[in-house]
């Protein structure tokens, strides 16, 4: 079936970029999503792209698609303390025709932020 | 309201109770969602509607898991005779579901279940 994956872990210093990586097999994808999760917090959309686009920019995040090697990646600019936080990767595509789709959600990656 | 809502916040429940827990989604999205995330784990899609139908029930992982949604807007998921592997948070999600591609969804902050 379909499969989402991305590193467990990254820590970066208050200040630095982080990129956090995804990958998914899943050739008919037509959104892909990245998620945020606070601690004992519900999931927060940031930002998606459409699969016929390569890049997307919004504010401090910059999101990256590389359709051909299936690969996402997220880069947070200057990154902060209030960034930390577990980032889940999504792909969707209309798996049932009109009817039904699912989110293929990868484990997510926490995302450490060092002073 | 502005978002999702789920209730309760948090159930502590014995081995072998039925729980259930509630989704409000966000008023006028036709489309609701279950997934369960269990401790370190990822989201596990568990089931979605469509209105009141459920067109997938794949997600379901045993009989003792069954969800109903009713006026096209509350859901609820209902776990029987509930183990201690079915603690887990409990997300719910809603989308303004349109025809072929993509749509966005918005979640509710969950539900903590822990089955003692």
């Amino acid at each position: 079936g379909e499969d989402v994956e991305q590193s467990l872990f990254l820590s970066v210093r208050e200040g630095d970029s982080s990129v956090i990586n995804c990958t998914y097999t899943d050739s008919s994808s037509t959104y892909l999503y990245w998620y945020k999760q606070e601690p004992g917090a519900g999931l927060q959309l940031l930002t998606y792209i459409f699969s016929n686009m390569d890049m997307k920019q919004d504010q401090r995040l910059t999101v990256l698609l590389n359709k051909k090697d299936k690969h996402l990646s997220l880069r947070i600019a200057d990154t902060q303390t209030g960034d930390s936080a577990i980032y889940f990767c999504a792909e969707t595509s209309p798996r049932w025709g009109n009817y039904g789709q699912n989110f293929v959600f990868g484990p997510g990656t926490r995302l450490s932020v060092l002073p | 309201g502005a978002g999702v809502s789920q209730s309760p916040s948090n159930k502590v429940t014995e081995k072998g109770k039925d729980v259930e827990l509630r989704c409000d989604p966000i008023s006028g999205h036709t489309a609701l969602y279950w997934y369960r995330q269990s401790l370190g784990q990822g989201l596990e899609f568990l089931i979605y509607f469509q209105g009141n139908s459920a067109p997938d029930k794949s997600g379901l992982p045993s009989d003792r898991f069954s969800a109903e949604r009713t006026g096209g807007s509350v859901s609820t998921l209902t776990i029987q005779r509930t183990q201690q592997e079915d603690s887990a948070v409990y997300l719910c999600a809603s989308s303004h579901r349109t025809s072929g591609g993509g749509d966005t969804q918005y979640f509710g902050p969950g539900t903590r279940l822990t089955v003692l």
